[in-house]
């Protein structure tokens, strides 16, 4: 009864090379939303789209891309991957955006080499 | 924007004994307070929230309080048990926006 789901739970990619990693939910909230963790720190959000919205985080690097074909599936698109962007990335969903209870998957590991 | 602190960032107790976590917001229009626990290579898994309009909730051994004039909400594990040992974050959100998350906290449970 996985709630949300993510693709892979660790990935590794050479540095410059592109990555894709996916996240599906079974709960058909709005709200998708993606989060770089870094070790011993807080989550920090990258993004989010209500429905088919997008909406980007000042601070998020250009190399960092969103896609969300449909309700149930997003995609973070790391364009060239630096050794910084080694991370746990999470993805959330909520009912609604802000106030609302986030459910969080698993995380995928991502080391760049 | 909201600043959200988060005491203490590494907490130990022995089993049996409570454990409280304490956080501060500083944006007076926050009006939801989720708390998270994350396990070691897990994602963050809600555990209790409350809003602005209760002071106290409490679901088993675990309670949440909340003092909206001084702006801060606190954690509350009572009868601590190994399993309770992993990283807590609290956040904060004025419902318009998204999450603004605390420091986290490592707890550690003794057996």
């Amino acid at each position: 009864d996985a709630m949300v789901i993510q693709n892979p739970r660790y990935q590794v990619t050479q540095f410059g090379k592109p990555v894709t990693l996916s996240c599906s939910q079974t709960l058909n909230h709005n709200v998708m939303y993606w989060y770089q963790q870094k070790s011993s720190q807080a989550p920090k959000l990258l993004f989010h789209y209500y429905d088919k919205d997008f909406n980007n985080e000042a601070d998020t690097p250009d190399n960092f891309q969103s896609r969300r074909p449909n309700t149930s599936f997003c995609f973070l698109d790391i364009r060239s991957p630096g050794l910084g962007d080694a991370a746990m990335y999470l993805c959330a969903t909520s009912r609604v955006a802000g106030g609302s209870e986030q459910y969080f998957g698993p995380g995928t590991r991502l080391t760049v080499t | 924007g909201e600043n959200v602190e988060q005491h203490p960032s590494t907490l130990s107790v022995q089993e049996g004994d409570s454990a409280v976590i304490k956080c501060t917001y500083s944006d007076s229009a926050s009006n939801y307070f989720p708390w998270y626990k994350q396990e070691l290579g897990k994602g963050p898994q809600l555990i209790i929230d409350i809003r602005s309009n209760v002071g106290e909730k409490k679901d088993q051994r675990i309670a949440v309080t909340l003092n909206k004039t001084a702006k801060h909400f606190s954690l509350h594990i009572t009868e601590t048990q190994p399993e309770d040992s992993a990283v807590y974050f609290c956040a904060a959100s004025t419902g318009a926006n998204n999450l603004f998350f605390g420091t986290g906290t490592r707890l550690t449970v003794i057996p």
